[in-house]
């Protein structure tokens, strides 16, 4: 099974901080690499997917780049409704994997 | 827009069975690959399985700790995805989420699977 370490596991950022988050696939994934967020008791919401396309109607913020089997999440200027936790998933090969998580909280 | 409701999940005792169903609307169901994935309480998320659409192959696919124990079908006359569990154990303790896997396509070709469209999700609860 491929797997995904997403780092960190937590961090605490304030309001207007750019904010970034890694995962790195244990294997080539080419570019099958999404990106959600998650608020307490809601379901997960696609931010990232391809691994640099914004869904539609997610704000421009929010960013993602890819270099080999390492990928990267990027809020440019963290807002108060973007406190949530983070996922990376990849689409590459059954099992579809995720990452464990990144949540990003009020320092 | 585009919709998913679960339902079916409840308390099972060890050992039991449970149905959980999920139902699409506003968008073609018969043409969509749908997947379910878990989340125990406060834990990550995890990819319980895959069924393709009936035109491709309407095969379905599972993560090893569910392999063998649950089976996911679909009935698309009524657009619904199941997700049939058998032998529950504690650590099926979760909530249920299901979704779809939509395909990036364009001009040149389709590339990317992803998750666009999620249910509410359904709590399960695996407890004597």
């Amino acid at each position: 099974d491929i797997q995904m370490s997403q780092s960190p596991s937590s961090l605490s950022a304030s309001v207007g901080e750019r904010v970034t988050i890694t995962c790195r696939a244990s294997q080539s994934i080419t570019r099958d690499l999404n990106w959600y967020q998650q608020k307490p008791g809601k379901a997960p919401k696609l931010l990232i997917y391809g691994p640099s396309i914004l869904q539609s109607g997610v704000p421009s913020r929010f960013s993602g780049t890819a270099s080999g089997t390492d990928f990267t999440l990027t809020i440019s200027s963290l807002q108060p409704e973007d406190f949530a936790t983070y996922y990376c998933q990849q689409t590459y090969d059954m099992p579809w994997t995720f990452g464990q998580g990144t949540k990003v909280d009020l320092k | 827009e585009v919709q998913l409701a679960e339902s079916g999940g409840g308390l099972v005792k060890p050992g039991g069975s449970l149905r959980l169903s999920c139902v699409g609307s506003r968008f073609t169901f018969s043409n969509a690959w749908m997947s379910w994935v878990r989340q125990a309480p406060g834990k990550g998320l995890e990819w319980v399985g895959l069924i393709k659409s009936n035109s491709d192959g309407g095969t379905a696919d599972y993560a090893a700790p569910v392999q063998g124990r649950f089976t996911i079908s679909r009935d698309d006359s009524k657009n619904i995805l199941f997700l049939q569990m058998k032998s529950l154990r504690t650590e099926d303790t979760a909530v249920y989420f299901c979704a779809t896997a939509a395909l990036f396509c364009d001009g040149g070709g389709c590339y990317w699977r992803y998750f666009d469209t999620w249910g509410q999700g359904t709590p399960v609860t695996v407890s004597s």
